[in-house]
């Protein structure tokens, strides 16, 4: 199995300022992914990250809001920017990984924008 | 895109009884069909997950039944534990996968 760490695990933050999310793997992977979950709510995909390129990013999600790199094979970053209170989530990296590329997950960052 | 729905949203059971929750998908080319069970505080975790060649696959209390032609498959729990209290979803796909919105699954004393 893949295992997935995420800093930081937590943070209140003021409206208007920046949070940057570190997602280390402990394999090299292909694909990253990287998914909020706002309180109560499914998992939604805000992007891939590509190693090498450009993020690719869903509907509804723009490169301004969530940058992310991806300098390596085995870490990626998410910055929220100028965050609002609707910005409060739980931010997850996830990696497929294995023979069958199952789909492992960190244990998330909880972002509190007040 | 994926459509994925995920029934029922809340399901209440007696220990020892059994859970069946369904996910149906609009995506005819999706392969892959996995289960998470999320518990507070945590990040999804697999517990059981499909391939498309593949009916029904069992791990001890946890099965999936697949049904390609309709499209939906299902997580049954056998033997229901207090541990077995979480959030389940499913998320069919591929190299990308869609999550459900989630089923709630409460075990009662």
């Amino acid at each position: 199995s893949a295992v997935i760490s995420q800093k930081p695990s937590r943070d209140i933050c003021q409206r208007g300022t920046s949070l940057t999310i570190q997602c280390q793997v402990d394999s090299q992977v292909t694909m990253m992914f990287w998914y909020r979950q706002q309180p109560g709510q499914s998992l939604t995909l805000i992007a891939t990250a590509n190693q090498g390129s450009e993020a690719t990013y869903e509907s509804g999600f723009v490169i301004d809001k969530f940058p992310i790199s991806r300098p390596n094979l085995t870490f990626s970053t998410l910055t929220v920017s100028n965050m609002s209170p609707e910005d409060s989530s739980i931010y997850l990296c996830s990696v497929p990984y294995g023979v069958a590329d199952t789909q492992y997950f960190g244990p998330g960052t909880r972002l509190t924008v007040l | 895109g994926e459509n994925v729905e995920q029934h029922p949203s809340t399901l209440s059971v007696q220990e020892g009884d059994s859970a069946v929750i369904k996910c149906t998908y609009s995506d005819s080319a999706s392969n892959y069909f996995p289960w998470y069970k999320q518990e507070l505080g945590k990040g999804p975790q697999l517990i059981i997950d499909i391939r498309s060649n593949v009916g029904e696959k069992k791990d001890q209390r946890i099965a999936v039944t697949l049904n390609k032609t309709a499209k939906h498959f299902s997580l049954h729990i056998t033997e229901t534990q207090p541990e077995d209290s979480a959030v389940y979803f499913c998320a069919p796909g591929d190299d990308k996968i869609i999550f459900g919105k989630g089923t709630r699954l409460h075990i009662l004393p």
